[in-house]
């Protein structure tokens, strides 16, 4: 089966500019997850999407990043205006509906904010 | 609350050798699932592992083999005879079901197999 599809793979913006990063989950998988990994750090989940709804975004900095997966299938991650301390690998992953059997992730996506 | 401890920060080790990663668990739920990741280079995590926290057994997989005690909240993974391509950055990864109902992530112990 194909696995979870990301782009960019890479991406340098100035500070304050908008980015944006899109994912497309493994076919079937109900479950999509944006991570950040921060370099040297374990990845942090920023937002939980069941279908197309929210189920946890309590970590997610609302006043510059969002997020939506408005038919239920692929998933868009925004941040605008964009600070030197996003700069990170943004990670999606999805999962079924049993998601204590783990999570399938995708290869990222860079951001370096300059 | 929950926490995860990956004691080591970086690990070396010449070609062949053994290597173990330690990971430790403290939590009050009685149910739970832990996960292993790899990520290699290439910034991909690669699933190596689940456990739920009923099945102590040892698990052996190839040159992986893995060993969860209850008792002491420990879900250590050992390399046998290791090789260049098991350099990576290895995450343990508990499954919070009681409280965010997600997977959430060590720091990462980060392997070197020297040549």
């Amino acid at each position: 089966e194909a696995g979870v599809a990301q782009s960019p793979r890479y991406k340098i913006i100035e500070k304050r500019q908008s980015v944006a990063f899109w994912c497309n989950p493994i076919s079937g998988h109900a479950t999509l997850y944006w991570y950040q990994q921060i370099l040297g750090q374990g990845p942090k989940l920023l937002i939980q999407f069941q279908n197309n709804g929210v189920v946890d975004d309590s970590q997610l900095p609302k006043d510059r990043f969002s997020a939506e997966r408005l038919k239920g299938v692929d998933s868009t991650l925004k941040i605008q205006p964009a600070k030197l301390e996003d700069s990170a690998v943004y990670l999606c992953a999805s999962s079924s509906l049993q998601k204590n059997y783990g999570y399938t992730f995708g290869s990222g996506t860079r951001l370096t904010v300059v | 609350a929950q926490k995860v401890t990956q004691a080591q920060t970086e690990i070396s080790v010449v070609e062949k050798e053994d290597v173990t990663l330690d990971c430790v668990y403290e939590t009050r739920d009685t149910t739970y699932y832990l996960f292993w990741y790899k990520q290699p280079p290439s910034g991909e995590l690669v699933f190596l592992i689940r456990r739920n926290s009923f099945d102590e057994q040892n698990e052996i997989s190839g040159r992986y083999s893995w060993n969860f005690q209850k008792s002491t909240s420990s879900f250590n993974f050992t390399i046998t005879a290791s090789q260049v391509v098991d350099s990576a950055v290895y995450f343990c990864a508990p499954f919070d079901q009681t409280g965010a109902n997600n997977l959430f992530f060590g720091t990462g112990t980060r392997l070197t197999v020297i040549p």
